[in-house]
């Protein structure tokens, strides 16, 4: 399975966008790249999920260039509720599904 | 429709305990993984079951096993409790077509003392 690497933490601010990069330079034909969020004491929670190009639902972006070798997940003007840790992984769902997490990146959103 | 529950959420036990976690997975979800987590760590894959069989492992000790019942719903059994399996233990559900990834459940949190 692809390894990813992120940045271990990030500070924002209420209102700005944040965007987290992630690197996954040996990813496979055959991986998605996939987003999860979590709270402290909780179970992490699924943000967004893509293969190429760019994908947008409700809750954030996902920018993913042509080589595939990276990804940039956007959070549009953050709250303080979105302090939390953020998870990027790859893996091939049709056959080894079986999520393989790093140490994620840690968002700080000040006041 | 209902997510995933695990059962119970806090649990203390004494080293060489055994311990039973449970989880009843998504409606409609016919795959449990379980994972374990550190304080500080992103969450380690313990196993997978799909259908009532084992579907993979991590790098865990044969004292960590697992059971999937035909309702889909799942245990984790761990033997001989050490002071290093204090973590929280997250069970997640998954269908065949994976488009909305994992849904996890909140986890329970063991203290081994």
């Amino acid at each position: 399975l692809a390894k990813t690497t992120q940045p271990i933490s990030m500070d924002s601010y209420e209102g700005q966008e944040v965007n987290i990069t992630c690197s996954h330079n040996n990813i496979a034909t055959n991986d998605y790249i996939t987003w999860y969020q979590q709270f402290p004491s909780q179970g992490p929670r699924f943000i967004i999920q893509g293969y190429k190009t760019k994908v947008t639902n409700e809750v954030a972006s996902l920018f993913i260039p042509a080589d595939r070798k990276s990804s940039t997940l956007s959070l549009p003007r953050v709250s303080l509720s979105d302090t939390a840790v953020y998870y990027c992984l790859v893996g091939d769902m049709d056959n080894t599904d079986k999520l393989i997490f790093g140490t994620g990146t840690r968002l700080q959103v000040f006041p | 429709e209902t997510g995933v529950t695990q059962s119970p959420t806090h649990l203390i036990k004494t080293r060489g305990q055994q311990v039973t976690l449970r989880c009843s997975s998504q409606s409609g979800h016919n795959t449990v993984s379980w994972y374990q987590q550190a304080l500080g760590q992103g969450p380690q894959f313990i196993f997978q079951y799909y259908r009532e069989e084992e579907n993979g492992r991590g790098n865990f000790p044969p004292r960590f096993s697992g059971l999937q019942f035909p309702n889909y719903s799942s245990e984790l059994n761990v033997n001989a409790l050490e002071l290093d399996d204090s973590a929280l233990y997250l069970c997640a559900s998954s269908s065949d077509s994976h488009a909305y990834g994992y849904t996890f459940g909140s986890g329970t949190r063991l203290t081994v003392v």
